[in-house]
């Protein structure tokens, strides 16, 4: 099956505090990659951050990094120094590509409330 | 540049009626999907064209039509709405289907309700 779970509906962080969202994810490619999208009121889903399944390292994007654990099929975000802005629907995703094409598999979101 | 744009923004209809949603891709992207978000909920995959050609299909009924033009731009039909239809249909482009590290760029969404 593919699927990607997010169990956390909601989350809370103070303004400047890090906090951590999850995500696990089931796919039986071996060759895929790895998004967290943010989904603010205006809608657009904007790319945060991604990572290729094959590499080891993970990726970081400024205030924003990911804890991958390819055997453990987890993907989680972790966001520093949280802003005001940073309040969205974030999306955990992944990309499989079948029959020379490619699709995304979304989890079901995490809202993200930044308290001042 | 312009990012990619999907018009209308919003739309409400009638159970049973028809629905045209368009989406244009960003310049130079030859790919375009479609994805249904029902509220409280992740994107969907509904479609995806590649110059021209249809080069994937999610779980949706036939119902669910779509067509990408010379231009690359796209309409998503659905036909005989239901109440269950009503949802945000997001488009992305992207400048290739083949190609695995290529990124999609996501659209504003059109808004559609059912009554």
């Amino acid at each position: 099956a593919q699927t990607v779970t997010q169990s956390q509906p909601e989350m809370s962080v103070q303004e400047a505090e890090t906090v951590t969202l999850s995500c696990t994810y089931d796919t039986s490619e071996s060759d895929y990659y790895l998004f967290w999208y943010k989904q603010p009121p205006s809608r657009q889903m904007i790319l945060v951050i991604r990572q290729e399944a094959y590499k080891q390292q993970n990726a970081t994007e400024n205030r924003f990094s990911v804890n991958f654990q390819k055997a453990a099929k987890s993907f989680s975000l972790k966001i520093s120094d949280s802003q005001l802005g940073d309040a969205a629907m974030y999306f955990c995703a992944y990309r499989i590509t079948t029959s020379g094409t490619y699709k995304y598999i979304f989890g079901t979101g995490t809202r993200l409330k930044v308290l001042a | 540049d312009a990012g990619v744009t999907q018009s209308p923004t919003h739309l409400i209809k009638t159970r049973g009626q028809h629905v045209t949603l368009r989406c244009s891709p960003i310049s130079g992207h030859k790919s375009v999907s479609w994805y249904q978000q029902v509220l409280g909920q992740g994107p969907q995959f509904i479609f995806q064209y590649y110059e021209k050609e249809e080069r994937g299909r999610g779980n949706f009924p036939d119902r669910f039509s779509a067509r990408q033009f010379p231009n690359y731009s796209s309409e998503l039909n659905v036909n005989a709405l239901l109440l269950g239809d009503s949802a945000l249909y997001l488009c992305a482009s992207s400048l290739s289907a083949l190609r695995a590290n290529t990124e999609a760029f996501f659209g504003q969404g059109t808004r559609l309700t059912v009554v």
